[in-house]
């Protein structure tokens, strides 16, 4: 089973209006990242939010990290249709070593 | 700075071939992650490196797939013999790993898109 996971595998806003990614993880976590990945490129990341914060923006993002209920949500404002792509959680874990472990995503269109 | 960079971006190999990709970390990071990624599965670690050493195997993919960092320049990841069911993109990822904010920030590169046929 998924150590993160996003609560849904797609969303679908129009340009100008505010969305939400949720993402649920299992284990204790010294930090979640959230990344995006455009089609043909690799996951870039846009914030990473320690496990004493619990909040954290960039732009027009906003993370929010709840350790009690182990969940986390990631809000753009003013979409644009350039943030069209598949966003991911990411949590740190370790097993037999350190590794960081991604949840399958949630696609986002941004329609025109 | 050079991001992460992938060679080759597109590979295509005939059941049983053996194939080698490419991988060229960001200068000074520490740390290498190799992931597979397929629309069912999502992304899952194949191997992760620290200052050169395997830190982890991946489990299940360790029979036919095997990552080498033979130096903090430069790693390759083997699968052989290949399978249909290993088409998927293959994604890099380095990572400065000393500590602080950036400590476990990834940079992925491009990918390489394999396809078995």
């Amino acid at each position: 089973s998924q150590l993160a996971e996003e609560n849904s595998w797609a969303l679908s806003v129009h340009e100008g209006e505010s969305v939400t990614v949720n993402c649920s993880y299992k284990t204790s976590i010294t930090a979640l990242q959230w990344y995006r990945q455009k089609s043909g490129k690799g996951p870039a990341q846009l914030i990473l939010i320690r496990s004493n914060e619990r909040e954290k923006r960039n732009g027009r993002l906003r993370a929010t990290l709840d350790t009690s209920s182990q969940s986390s949500s990631l809000s753009i404002t003013a979409t644009r249709c350039e943030d069209t792509a598949v966003y991911f959680c990411a949590t740190d874990a370790w097993t037999n070593a350190y590794k960081v472990i991604f949840g399958k995503g949630t696609h986002l269109h941004v329609l025109p | 700075d050079a991001g992460v960079t992938q060679t080759p971006r597109h590979e295509v190999a005939e059941k049983g071939q053996t194939i080698i990709l490419k991988c060229e970390p960001v200068s000074g990071h520490n740390d290498l992650f190799w992931y597979r990624q397929t629309k069912i599965q999502g992304l899952e670690l194949l191997s992760y490196f620290r200052s050169k050493s395997l830190m982890e195997d991946g489990g299940a993919f360790k029979d036919r797939f095997k990552a080498e960092m033979l130096n903090s320049s430069f790693s390759t990841l083997k699968i052989q013999p290949t399978e249909p069911k290993d088409s998927a993109v293959y994604l890099c990822a380095s990572s400065p790993g000393l500590g602080g904010d950036s400590q476990n920030t990834l940079y992925f590169g491009a990918g390489t898109r394999l396809s078995v046929l």
